[in-house]
């Protein structure tokens, strides 16, 4: 079955500690994609990545790392320098210049 | 990317067209209109998208304006699982472009 999965689908986290939220996709896609969506808002690009071990800053990346050292995976590491971290995140990918498709997301708590 | 413009809310009765607007006015000539959804906590589905020319799939169809700087979207025959927030996005394509997303339609579909 292919597709885009995140998990864990819910995850909370202590107020200090870094958190890592994992996408995998087996749809052969080159470039994939981090957003976080805030309550009633649109999605903000957080990182994304063309190829393997190469990644760009998007336009919220403060607080967050990532890695691509493989095709199929592109983990996003919440780190304790992201402020205000609670947020759905969600993962996306896309072959060439093709169009974008999501994962079903992580909802992220912080206690 | 071009800036969109899209009502805030709309309601369309089961069984009936649901026809969502965009506005995009400066669009430029290499960017396409795409459409995702959202479901409540699911992540956006794709719909359609198109350059100039009308499309249609077995989603939906897409409606541009000769002079490209707006579009509708057409759900031909809304059922209660259309229910969901409704996204105008331009973009270039060719390139590891971000979407876009701005606060989008919220169309309800009632019985």
């Amino acid at each position: 079955d292919g597709g885009i999965t995140q998990s864990p689908k819910y995850l909370f986290r202590k107020e200090g500690q870094n958190v890592t939220l994992s996408c995998e996709q087996n749809l052969n896609h080159d470039a994939m994609y981090w957003y976080r969506q805030d309550p009633g808002q649109g999605l903000r690009l957080i990182y994304y990545s063309q190829i393997v071990n190469d990644f760009q800053k998007g336009d919220i990346a403060e607080g967050y790392s990532v890695s691509r050292e493989k095709k199929e995976s592109f983990p996003l590491t919440v780190t304790s320098a992201q402020k205000n971290p609670t947020a759905f995140y969600l993962c996306a990918s896309r072959k060439g210049s093709d169009t974008q498709y999501f994962g079903p997301g992580t909802r992220l708590t912080v206690l | 990317d071009a800036k969109t413009t899209q009502p805030t809310s709309m309601d369309c009765a089961e069984g009936r067209a649901a026809n969502l607007p965009c506005n995009h006015s400066t669009i430029s000539g290499n960017e396409y209109v795409y459409w995702y959804r959202q479901i409540h906590s699911q992540g956006p589905q794709y719909i359609i998208h198109g350059l100039k020319n009308n499309e249609t799939n077995e989603m939906a169809s897409l409606i541009i304006t000769e002079d490209r700087k707006s579009s509708t979207l057409i759900l031909p025959h809304a059922t209660l699982r259309d229910t969901a927030v409704y996204y105008c996005i331009v973009t270039k394509t060719g390139t590891a472009s971000k979407l876009t997303f701005g606060t989008g339609t919220r169309l309800q579909v009632t019985l």
